[in-house]
This record gives C-alpha cells, structure tokens and sequence, in this order.
C-alpha cells in the first residue's frame, strides 16, 4: 500500500528565510503527488501537484515542489518565508487505482518575526 | 459558489449518543470523501462515493455510516459516539478520482464525552 512520510512534525523558520518541506513516498509506479496547506481552522487547500513531465511543479502563494524518483521525495520549498505562510503542509500521494489521497502526518510550520 | 458546506461546526456528544455530520457540496462533482483529522495522524479517509447510490469504506469505516441520496449532499453518521471519535472531520469532493483537486469543507471538531 501507498505510504508518505513528512520526516518533521513542527519547523520554525524565520520570515524571509527559504523553507524546504520535506516529503517522501512509497509507490510502484510514477505517483500523482500533492501538497495542501491547512490554516488554523480552515480546511485543507491545494498548493500544487505533480503528474508527470517537468519534475519542478509551481504552485500558488509562491511555492514550488520537486520530484525526484531516485530520492521518492517530492519536497516542498519557498524562498521567502512570508509570516502568513505559518499553517500545518500535508503531502499526499494518490493510490494506485485512483479514488483516493493517503495523507502524511504533516508539518506545521511556524514563522518567527 | 460556497463550494464545501459543512455542519455543525463544533459539538459535543455524549458517550453512546448519535449524530449526523451534514456535507453539501455546490459544484457538481461526482466524488465526494469523509475525512478524520487526529493530531501527529493526517487525515484518515472514512467512507467515499463516486456518485449518487454508491459508497464504499475507506481506511477507518467502523463506527460510522454514510449514505448518497443526491449528488450535492454526503452526510456521515455517527452510532452510537465513543471517545475515540473525538476528532475533527473533514468532508472533501472532486469532479475527478484521478488527479484532480480535492476541495475541502471547514471541518467539524467533534468531542466525545
């Protein structure tokens, strides 16, 4: 079965420093991979996803994901960290015959000023 | 447009009460998903429909029922309430199963007690 592991529960970065995510997968074949940003008491809301081609994925809020089969990590990254980017990221992965999203535990980010 | 409706926001059960978890959604989609969210766990999926008349159980199904009598509305519910089902619960829908967006409600954060 499909699995994905965010390796860190909590990151804290400082606002305008870069952010790398990490996020790793287990699958047989080339996955569809997403990333979703939770704000406090909100639902989830997508970031960006990979299907397949170019392995560098924009997304919205200014963030980028990369894929790397080798690795079967599909980190997440921002350059600038804006204070409003704090939220807990989701990586997920889709199974193999569609239908569903297995979720990783997450990473909440906090932003210090 | 709403989009994911979900009611209610918040809740408190007694032990071995019962409750339905409303989710109504706006945009037509086909697919429609319950999720629970624990801390450090990600989302777990519970029941899923691919359209109206058809639903299967997804990961964590015990102790809880769904139904799709319409295609706007998946409402989840829960018999007989225990405290391990203290959590917060997501509805989410999409107009594809395979790599496309899912697009998430504002939750229902429910205690057991």
């Amino acid at each position: 079965a499909q699995s994905v592991t965010q390796p860190d529960i909590h990151i804290t970065v400082s606002e305008g420093a870069s952010l790398e995510l990490r996020c790793n997968y287990s699958y047989g074949a080339t996955p569809y991979l997403f990333w979703y940003v939770q704000s406090p008491g909100q639902g989830l809301q997508l970031l960006l996803k990979y299907f397949s081609g170019d392995t560098l994925v924009q997304g919205i809020k200014g963030f980028e994901a990369e894929f790397k089969r080798s690795q079967s990590s599909f980190n997440l990254r921002k350059p600038s960290v804006h204070w409003s980017d704090a939220a807990e990221y989701f990586c997920a992965v889709e199974e193999e015959y569609g239908n569903k999203l297995v979720f990783g535990a997450g990473t909440i980010l906090r932003v210090k000023s | 447009n709403a989009g994911v409706t979900q009611t209610p926001k918040f809740r408190i059960l007694k032990i071995g009460q019962s409750m339905t978890l409303q989710c109504t959604q706006d945009m037509n989609h086909n697919y429609m998903y319950w999720y629970r969210q624990d801390p450090g766990m990600g989302l777990k999926l519970i029941y899923y429909s691919v359209g109206a008349g058809i639903t299967d159980k997804g990961e964590v199904p015990n102790g809880y029922n769904v139904s799709r009598s319409t295609t706007e509305d998946f409402p989840l519910r829960l018999e007989l309430a225990a405290p391990s089902q203290t959590s917060v619960y997501f509805c989410a829908s999409s107009s594809d199963p395979s790599g496309y967006e899912q697009y998430f409600g504002p939750g229902t954060r429910l205690t057991v007690t």
